[in-house]
Parts: C-alpha cells; structure tokens; sequence
C-alpha cells in the first residue's frame, strides 16, 4: 500500500532563518506531488505540484521554493523565513492528473517568531 | 474566486443526529471530492462524485451534486462524537488547466 511521510512534524523557526521540509512517497511510482499550505482555520492554498523529477509549477509568488531530486521526494525551502510563512504545511500526491484523488501526509506545523 | 464555498461555516449537532454540508462553486467541474480533516492532522479523501453523476454513497455519508446550481452537498447520517473534524469539499476542473480548488471548509462539531 502507498503511504506519505512528512518531517519535521513541527518546527519553530526565527525570521530570516532557512527552511527545508520534506514528503517521501512510498508505494507508488511517478506520482504527482503536491505542497500545500493552509493558515489557521482556513482552506488549503496550493503551493507548489509537480508533474516529474525536476519538474516544478508555482501556483503563488511568494518567499518558498520547491524541488523534486528524486521521483518520490518533494521538498519545501526558503532561504530566509517570513512571519507570513507560518503555518500547516501539507504534502499530498496523486496518481496522475491533479483532479485524481489526492492523498495527504500527516502535515507540519510551522512556527516563524 | 473559482474557490467555492461551504455551508455553514461552522455546525454543532447532538450524537445521532444528521449533518448536512453543503459546497457551491463558481465554474464548470469534471468531479468534486470531500475531504476530512481532524484537528492537526492532514486531510482524508472521502468521496469523489463526477460531474456526470447525481448522487453517491459511502457507508453513512452521501453526497449529493446537482451541476445546473453548482453545488453539493455531504449528508452524515447518524453522527458519532468521532465525526468531529473540519470538512472540505474540492473541486476538479480539467477545463483551466488541471485546477484543484479546495473550498474553506465546515466545522462540525458532534456533542456526545
């Protein structure tokens, strides 16, 4: 069976200060990949998907960057954190098209002081 | 907004009751899926209804979708303290490009 991991599963982080989050896919081969972020008690915003290796579509301009090094690896960075980017971060991966049904990691709960 | 919204915001209801949550959209849909999420915790897929279909069910949840008002709604029947979560409804539409809109979500509380 597929299952996602997400880590760290909270993080408390200075501003101006780097981020890296990952999501693993096990399972499953070429998933599509997703990065979500939903502020609190709010919906959830796409980040950032990704169709392949490599392969990488910003949904909004902001301060995060994603990558994806290997097929089942997707990861969330920033160089410097803002305030703004506090939040629940959620990854989630489909079988192929992004209307597919998508499958979410546990999230991480990001704190930037 | 392409982002639709859910009705109501927030709902409290006694254990054994019904909930009702209703989800409306702007633009066409090829499918529309609802989701739960507890507290802190990442999102899980309940169903998935196309746009071809009027109604599906799932244990004791049922949705409804009716495209001519662009909406849809999720039906628990029977509710359990365990219900108690935020649900989502999003919808798939292929027509702009692959876009997956999340809504903003119902609160559902269920007393005990």
């Amino acid at each position: 069976s597929q299952t996602i991991h997400q880590w760290p599963a909270t993080l408390v982080q200075p501003v101006g200060s780097p981020l890296s989050l990952e999501c693993t896919v096990e399972g499953t081969s070429n998933p599509n990949l997703y990065w979500y972020r939903q502020a609190a008690g709010r919906g959830l915003q796409l980040l950032f998907y990704s169709v392949g290796i490599g392969q990488i579509s910003s949904e909004v301009p902001q301060n995060l960057s994603a990558s994806r090094p290997q097929d089942r690896q997707f990861i969330l960075s920033s160089k410097k954190l803002l305030l703004s980017d506090s939040g629940f971060y959620l990854c989630a991966w489909s079988v192929s098209e992004m209307t597919d049904t998508q499958y979410f990691g546990p999230g991480t709960r990001l704190t930037v002081l | 907004s392409q982002q639709g919204e859910e009705d109501p915001q927030a709902l409290s209801i006694q254990e054994g009751e019904n909930a009702t949550m209703n989800c409306s959209y702007k633009t066409s849909i090829n499918n529309l899926q609802w989701y739960r999420q507890n507290s802190g915790r990442g999102l899980v897929h309940l169903i998935l209804i196309r746009s071809n279909e009027r109604e599906k069910h799932s244990g004791r949840l049922r949705v409804t979708l009716d495209t001519s008002k662009k909406s849809s709604s999720l039906l628990i029947t029977a509710s359990r303290a365990a219900d108690t979560a935020s649900y989502f409804c999003a919808k798939g539409d292929k027509n702009t490009g692959n876009q997956f809109y999340f809504g903003t979500g119902t609160s559902l509380t269920v007393i005990p």
